[in-house]
């Protein structure tokens, strides 16, 4: 089975300042990594995935996340935040199964962005 | 707006009361997938329907069932409901079941459910 850790529930960052949101995985077979932002009283929206090769992904927003496979992690990043960042981000892992993935999620991180 | 629609947006009842949440896919989306969101559990995955047919089962209570119509919208049903129920239930779609390395899932903004 997999799990996600997301070690940070809340990150205040101050506005044009860069950001990091820490994920880290654990799985004894090989994963596809998520990341997903729930803006207030909204669903998710995939920001992006890693499912092989390179491991730098880039995805909507300006965000992108590094797949580092000796330290388990899969961090997200953004050199430069907005006030329309503000919102709750999930880190997600699914073991590949023929279509059959399920994904399990992290607890969360609200990201808020200081004036 | 992803186009999945959830209805009701909110939901307030009693304990040991059945309750009937609906999902309406995207047009032309045949996946259809619940999860369930509460402060204790964190976001968990519930059931997936493709096409009429259950595909994958996750962390689903034999209180609550699901099931997807010809016209592929969904009812998410829960029923002799406890308080550790209340939680925000989301739905997604996606076009097929390719899984997620070719399928994206497009969230609806999910039913509230509080549990008195």
């Amino acid at each position: 089975a997999q799990s996600v850790t997301q070690l940070d529930s809340q990150v205040p960052v101050f506005e044009e300042a860069p950001v990091e949101l820490r994920c880290n995985y654990s799985s004894s077979v090989s994963v596809y990594l998520f990341w997903y932002v729930q803006y207030p009283n909204q669903g998710l929206q995939l920001l992006l995935k890693y499912l092989s090769g390179s491991t730098l992904v880039k995805g909507i927003n300006g965000f992108e996340a590094e797949f580092n496979k000796s330290q388990t992690s899969f961090h997200l990043r953004k050199p430069s935040v907005h006030i329309s960042d503000t919102a709750e981000y999930f880190c997600a892992v699914s073991a590949p199964n023929f279509g059959n993935e399920k994904l399990t999620f992290g607890t969360g991180t609200r990201l808020t962005i200081i004036p | 707006d992803s186009g999945v629609t959830q209805t009701p947006k909110h939901l307030i009842t009693a304990t040991g009361q059945r309750v009937t949440l609906r999902c309406s896919p995207r047009s032309g989306d045949l996946s259809v997938y619940w999860y369930q969101q509460s402060l204790d559990q964190g976001l968990q995955f519930l059931i997936q329907y493709y096409n009429g047919e259950e595909r994958a089962k996750g962390n689903i209570l034999e209180r609550f069932s699901a099931q997807q119509f010809p016209d592929l919208h969904s009812e998410l049903n829960l029923s002799s409901l406890e308080l550790g129920d209340s939680a925000l239930y989301f739905c997604a779609s996606s076009v097929g079941d390719a899984g997620l390395a070719q399928e994206t899932q497009y969230f609806g903004p999910g039913t509230r459910l509080l549990v008195l």
